[in-house]
């Protein structure tokens, strides 16, 4: 089975300009979340999705917001970046029922924001 | 909010020796625990859970110790190798929710 796969791996952004970065799950895999990892903050919860619903929500501002297609995919879109944007996203996928499981991680997209 | 937390940023042993990680949580809705291992440019990988009606997991040379009373968990890892070198998250997952530490470097030296 393929892993979850993040694209692009590295991106260079200005300030003010928005970021789109995309996620594929496992195969079968509904659930996909999203964290930003930043130094000193560990993995910091962002939004999850399951059946092109955001079933949670983190902490951040509304400039951060995602979305899930019909196959699962997702995109994480980030609107007028600022400079404390620059971090390593991560994308996770897992079956997503009521079953506790754990995330399959991709490798992430490291942003950075000049 | 720090749901999920790892006091020590580092910690450094010896090969052979046992490697102890520990983690604090704040939500007594947390039933499931993990410890995922990360290494640089790659995602994180998972190691070892925890269900909440347990208070111990053990896979090889890796054992998960849960004190709910405290909410108090915490990695063992013997006999320490060079390989695990890494930064370990431990998280805590409630249903459709997944809270992580801000993670420990291990350091193995030779």
């Amino acid at each position: 089975k393929a892993g979850v796969t993040q694209t692009p791996r590295y991106l260079i952004k200005t300030r003010g300009q928005q970021v789109t970065l995309s996620c594929s799950p496992i195969s079968g895999h509904r659930s996909v979340s999203w964290y930003q990892q930043t130094p000193g903050q560990g993995l910091q919860f962002l939004f999850e999705y399951f059946s092109e619903t955001q079933r949670n929500k983190g902490n951040f501002p509304g400039r951060f917001s995602g979305r899930q297609f019909s196959n699962s995919r997702s995109e994480m879109n980030v609107s007028t970046l600022e400079l404390g944007d620059s971090a390593l996203y991560l994308c996770a996928s897992r079956t997503g029922g009521t079953e506790n499981s754990p995330l399959h991680f991709g490798n992430g997209t490291r942003l950075t924001v000049t | 909010d720090q749901q999920v937390k790892q006091n020590s940023p580092s910690l450094s042993v010896q090969e052979g020796r046992i490697s102890i990680l520990n983690c604090d949580y704040t939500n007594s809705m947390f039933d499931y625990f993990l410890w995922y291992k990360k290494y640089p440019a790659e995602g994180p990988t998972f190691l070892i859970s925890i269900s909440s009606i347990k208070d111990k997991n053990e896979d090889g040379r890796f054992t998960v110790f849960l004190n709910k009373s405290a909410k108090h968990l915490s990695l063992h890892i013997v006999p320490s190798q060079p390989g695990d070198s890494a930064v370990y998250f431990c998280a805590a997952s409630a249903p459709n929710d997944m809270r992580f530490g801000a993670g420990t470097r291990l350091t193995v030296k030779p």
